[in-house]
């Protein structure tokens, strides 16, 4: 059974940094992209960045790039989202997806994990 | 960056009918389409993708249909279990968009 589970989420003042970590279970984590897809309160969802299998590519939402950064440790099973200087509206639950074996449909998901940036 | 407009913005219904949603991409997406349902304090379940696929274990009740930039998700005849906000999402340009939701409420 695939299993994702975020962790790493909290409270933070602007400006700060979180990193945000997915423990991947149940299938080879080293042959599939992965995803962080985030939602505000109340509001929809929005694709954060992508990491190729190997860790090669990488893209993110022009809103965060230069703030965060996603990558993996095909080792632990594991991916991660640091984000640096974190604004209010980066508040959300940020929710770890899987893709494939269609190219960019998120067929697995994990339950989020809730960021909070306030003072 | 395509923009994924849904409508309504909520549809209410009654067991047992028929649920039409709409999904219009600003620009053509051919049939890169997925759509997901989503309950409260849950994470999104893929529905359909590719415009009219269903994903492993989605009932038959559900269905998707279109192409270019009009996409419709059609569930025959609503299970209760079937309430919830339902999400549009394009995979043929960068970056990725989801449309803003239509919930779907009981009536």
């Amino acid at each position: 059974e695939v299993q994702l589970v975020e962790s790493g989420g909290g409270l933070v003042q602007p400006g700060g940094s979180l990193r945000l970590s997915c423990a991947a279970s149940g299938f080879t984590f080293s042959s599939y992209w992965m995803n962080w897809v985030r939602q505000a309160p109340g509001k929809g969802l929005e694709w954060v960045a992508n990491i190729k299998e190997d860790g090669s590519e990488k893209f993110h939402l022009d809103s965060v790039k230069g703030r965060f950064t996603i990558s993996r440790d095909n080792a632990k099973n594991s991916l991660y989202l640091q984000m640096n200087s974190l604004r209010a509206d980066d508040t959300a639950v940020y929710y770890c997806a899987r893709v494939g074996p269609t190219v960019n449909v998120f067929y697995y998901w994990g339950q989020g994990t809730l960021v909070t940036v306030s003072s | 960056e395509i923009v994924l407009t849904q409508s309504p913005a909520t549809l209410s219904l009654s067991p047992g009918e028929r649920a039409t949603l709409s999904c219009r991409a600003s620009q053509s997406v051919r049939t890169y389409l997925a759509w997901y349902q989503q309950k409260p304090g849950q994470a999104p379940r893929l529905l359909i993708y590719d415009a009219s696929n269903r994903a492993s274990g989605i009932p038959a009740r559900f269905s998707g249909s279109g192409s270019g930039t009009d996409f419709t998700l059609t569930i025959s005849s609503l299970e209760p279990e079937d309430f919830a906000v339902y999400y549009c999402q394009q995979r043929s340009n960068w970056p990725l968009t989801f449309g803003g939701g239509t919930k779907v409420e009981i009536k």
